[in-house]
Order: structure tokens, then sequence, then C-alpha cells
């Protein structure tokens, strides 16, 4: 079974260029998430989607980060216009549906650098 | 309010030593608890979960969690580390009231294995 799949691994911008990452789920998974990971900290929630819904997005900076997940498939994440502490990985994860104890899995991250 | 604490940001440990590593929850409801490995440059892979069965949990790779709910406490450990083992090991939580499956991290801790 193919793992969840995220594009590009690495970007580097500028402050004030936008950027936009994309991911693609585990099959048949229902929710999908998007955290993002300072270096030194855990992962933190930025996004959840049951389909193509929006569950939380509570800690979602919206004057500046936007996200879709148009068909309830693949998901868009988008960064306009990047800030310096913007610096970080950003993860995708999916998970069958949003059961407490449905595990969440994880793709390998977008690791950004904002110059 | 749920949160993680993790003790220890770096643990080292001599290979074939035991491994522990400590998380404390604090929680208003009986929580699910998690333990995820991050390789370098990788995503997050579960390693143990606790779902309010047994309270003690096996996982991957040799792995076990206790959780003790006197203690608000579920540390990881390994009877024997190996040279593979060196990961950063996150612990997380959900099942707040209102929260559904959305995780909260820990800080991390970064495990060192030395021959």
């Amino acid at each position: 079974e193919a793992g969840v799949a995220q594009s590009p691994r690495y970007k580097i911008i500028e402050k004030r260029q936008s950027v936009a990452f994309w991911c693609n789920p585990i099959s048949g998974h229902a929710t999908l998430y998007w955290y993002q990971q300072i270096l030194g900290q855990g992962p933190k929630l930025l996004i959840q989607f049951q389909n193509n819904g929006v569950v939380d997005d509570s800690q979602l900076p919206k004057d500046r980060f936007s996200a879709e997940r148009l068909k309830g498939v693949d998901s868009t994440l988008k960064i306009q216009p990047a800030k310096l502490e913007d610096s970080a990985v950003y993860l995708c994860a999916s998970s069958p549906g949003r059961q407490t104890t449905d595990t969440q899995y994880f793709g390998p991250g977008t690791r950004l650098t904002v110059l | 309010a749920q949160s993680v604490t993790q003790l220890g940001s770096h643990v080292s440990v001599s290979e074939g030593a035991l491994v522990l590593l400590r998380c404390n929850y604090s929680s208003s409801v009986p929580p699910y608890l998690f333990w995820y490995v991050q390789y370098p440059n990788q995503g997050l892979q579960l390693l143990l979960k606790y779902t309010s069965a047994a309270t003690l949990v096996k996982g991957i790779n040799g792995f076990e969690a206790e959780f003790k709910k006197s203690e608000t406490s579920f540390h990881l450990t390994k009877p024997s580390a190996h040279m593979s083992d060196a990961a950063e090991y996150f612990c997380a939580v959900s099942g707040l009231t209102g929260g559904g499956n959305k995780l909260t991290f820990g800080t991390g801790t970064q495990l060192k294995v030395e021959l």
C-alpha cells in the first residue's frame, strides 16, 4: 500500500513570496491533516479535512495560509506572502476516519526555508 | 486543556542498554496516547498507541509503553538499545472533549545510541 505522498521535498523562497505544497493521502482515507513542525518543536496541527470539508482550522493563520481539498482526495497548502517565521517542515497526514483511536499516517514532509 | 510533557530533550544510551523516554500528560478526560518516531528527513511513524484496552502496550521494533493513570505517565521503554534506534521520539495525546482525534504533540526527545 502506498503511503502519504508530498511534494516538493524541499523549497527555498524569499520572504513575501508565495509557495504551495501538495499532498496525496493513502487511498481511501477520508481525513487529511496538515501540520507545521518548527525546528526543535513537535508538530502543530494547522488544518484538518474530513473528505472535502474543513473540520478544524483554528490554528491556521488565515491571513496568509490557505488550504483546499477540492475532490476529497489530494490537498494543497499555500502560503502567501511567506514570512521568515514560516520556515519549518510541513507534514501531511491521513487517517481512515476521525475516530480518536484512528492512526494518523504521515508523509515525508516538505522542508520550507524562507530567506 | 490537554498537553504532553516530554522530560529530557536529549537522551544518550549505550548500545544494549535500557531505553527510557518519559512522557507525562495532563487531561481532564481519559486520553488516548501515542508514541511516534521520526528518523532524519522522514515523516513520523507510529510506534504504539494506548486506546484504553491493556495498560501495557507493545509496539514495533521492540518498544513498549505502560499507561499509568495514577502518575499520568506513558513512558516508552526498550530493554536493549540498537544503533538503529537513534531518532527523535514524540509523545502525543488525543481524545479531548470536542477535540476529536486532533493530536497534540510533545516537544520531542532526541535519542542517541553510542557504541
